[in-house]
């Protein structure tokens, strides 16, 4: 079974730039998450869908950042502009039943770099 | 919010050794998983264990909710055990789907 798929796997960018990083979640799964890993936070999670409905973008840093899932095999997360401090791993993950009592499944991340 | 937090923050164990990881959380918990983040950086799900023991192979975890921990097991390690090892819980009451994540035990096994 393929898992969830993340694209790009590395994205170095200047300063100002727009970043869109794109995730396909496991077929059949109804919950998906985006989150950020750096050394100084951790992982921390940017928001998450349900039936691809926001539930929860609490934990977005700003209105630079903007996620939406147009369908139920298909999310973007869009940096614009993006700056430094925006560099590290992005995961998209996903997970099925409605409830939250299902493992969550990551993808292998985009390495987000921004000079 | 929920404080969570991973003992020990780093480990080195020889190859064959046993060890166990524990994850201690300030607030009662609807969710709880364990997840191994390998050396090339990607994050496998090892439990989905809110409550109860579990076992796959090798590992097994057990949640005490009412006391509000978790244990990691690890048996007769190996290098491919190798890694950074996270718990991660969601409020009880709250989002189940809302997992905050603590901060890791980093496990280095040597041959």
């Amino acid at each position: 079974d393929a898992g969830v798929i993340q694209s790009p796997r590395h994205e170095v960018t200047e300063m100002g730039q727009e970043v869109t990083l794109r995730c396909k979640p496991i077929s059949g799964h109804n919950s998906l998450f985006w989150y950020r890993q750096t050394m100084m936070r951790g992982l921390e999670l940017l928001i998450y869908f349900n039936n691809n409905v926001p539930i929860d973008d609490s934990g977005m840093p700003e209105d630079r950042f903007s996620a939406k899932m147009p369908n139920a095999s298909f999310s973007t997360l869009k940096i614009q502009p993006s700056e430094p401090r925006d560099s590290a791993v992005y995961f998209c993950a996903s997970s099925g039943g409605q409830w939250g009592n299902q493992p969550q499944h990551f993808g292998d991340g985009t390495r987000l770099s921004i000079l | 919010g929920i404080q969570v937090e991973q003992s020990p923050p780093d480990l080195i164990l020889q190859e064959g050794a046993n060890s166990t990881l524990r994850c201690n959380f300030s607030d009662s918990v609807n969710n709880l998983q364990w997840f191994h983040q390998n050396p090339w950086g990607q994050l496998i799900n090892l439990f989905y264990i809110p409550s109860g023991t579990k076992q796959n192979g090798r590992l097994s975890a057990t949640t005490v909710a009412t006391e509000r921990y978790s244990l990691l097991y690890i048996s007769s390690s190996q290098t491919t055990d190798s890694g950074v090892y996270f718990c991660a819980v969601a409020i009880y009451g709250g989002a189940t789907n809302k997992l905050i994540f603590g901060t890791g035990t980093l496990l280095a096994v040597q041959p």
